[in-house]
């Protein structure tokens, strides 16, 4: 059974980039069975996808975030990451990552349990 | 993108109750609509896929309806562990969207 772990800096400062990792446990990131994705959500608020990534390395971005996201994975680690560039407080969020099925209807499961980034100096 | 609308944003129910919330989508999306519910502190887990399968392992309480742009989540015996907020989700196209939310909350 897939289970999904964040993990990263819970504190950028403004204009830095947020650097977040995705570990993979119970199947294998390698599998052309899933995307993998990441979602956002500020806090008391409603959720955002952020994007996604096939093991291949296609990546699928949302077009208000793309300027600025940089999704990748590592095989080798059965990983894979975000990169968010030139953080403002907006992007004060919990980030979760997420698993879905490669084919239709594409439903986000499992997810890992987020992790709050906050962006302040 | 396809815009995702919740009514209502909030309710308030009694166990027992039988409880609807609705989801209409800017444009038709099939059936490719998921339904999350999300506790305090935790992240949102799957209930129904693909307008109207249910998820393993979550109660037959749960059952979702519709196709096109409008579509329904019942709860049709409110539990103590139901009180939680539900968002969908449109899998139809990219971005992938969500609702705004609807809080459900003890009368």
């Amino acid at each position: 059974q897939l289970q999904l772990q964040e993990s990263g800096p819970g504190l950028v400062k403004p204009s830095e980039t947020l650097s977040l990792t995705c570990t993979v446990s119970g199947g294998s990131i390698s599998s052309s069975s899933y995307y993998w994705g990441w979602i956002r959500q500020p806090p008391g608020k409603g959720l955002e996808w952020i994007g996604s990534i096939y093991y291949s390395g296609t990546t699928y971005y949302n077009p208000s975030l793309e300027s600025r996201v940089t999704i990748s994975v590592d095989t080798s680690k059965n990983q894979f990451s975000l990169k968010l560039s030139s953080v403002a407080a907006a992007d004060t969020a919990i980030y979760y990552c997420a698993s879905s099925i490669a084919v239709a209807p594409r439903y986000f499961d499992p997810w890992g349990q987020g992790t709050l980034v906050t962006v302040s100096s | 993108d396809i815009q995702m609308t919740q009514s209502p944003s909030s309710l308030s129910a009694s166990v027992g109750d039988r409880v609807t919330i609705t989801c209409r989508a800017s444009q038709s999306i099939s059936s490719y609509l998921n339904w999350y519910q999300q506790k305090p502190g935790k992240a949102p887990n799957l209930l129904i896929y693909a307008a109207s399968s249910l998820q393993s392992g979550v109660p037959s309480r749960f059952s979702g309806s519709g196709s096109g742009t409008d579509f329904t989540l019942t709860i049709s015996s409110l539990q103590p562990e139901d009180f939680a907020t539900y968002y969908c989700q449109q899998s139809h196209s990219i971005p992938p969207t969500f609702g705004q939310g609807t809080k459900v909350e003890i009368k």
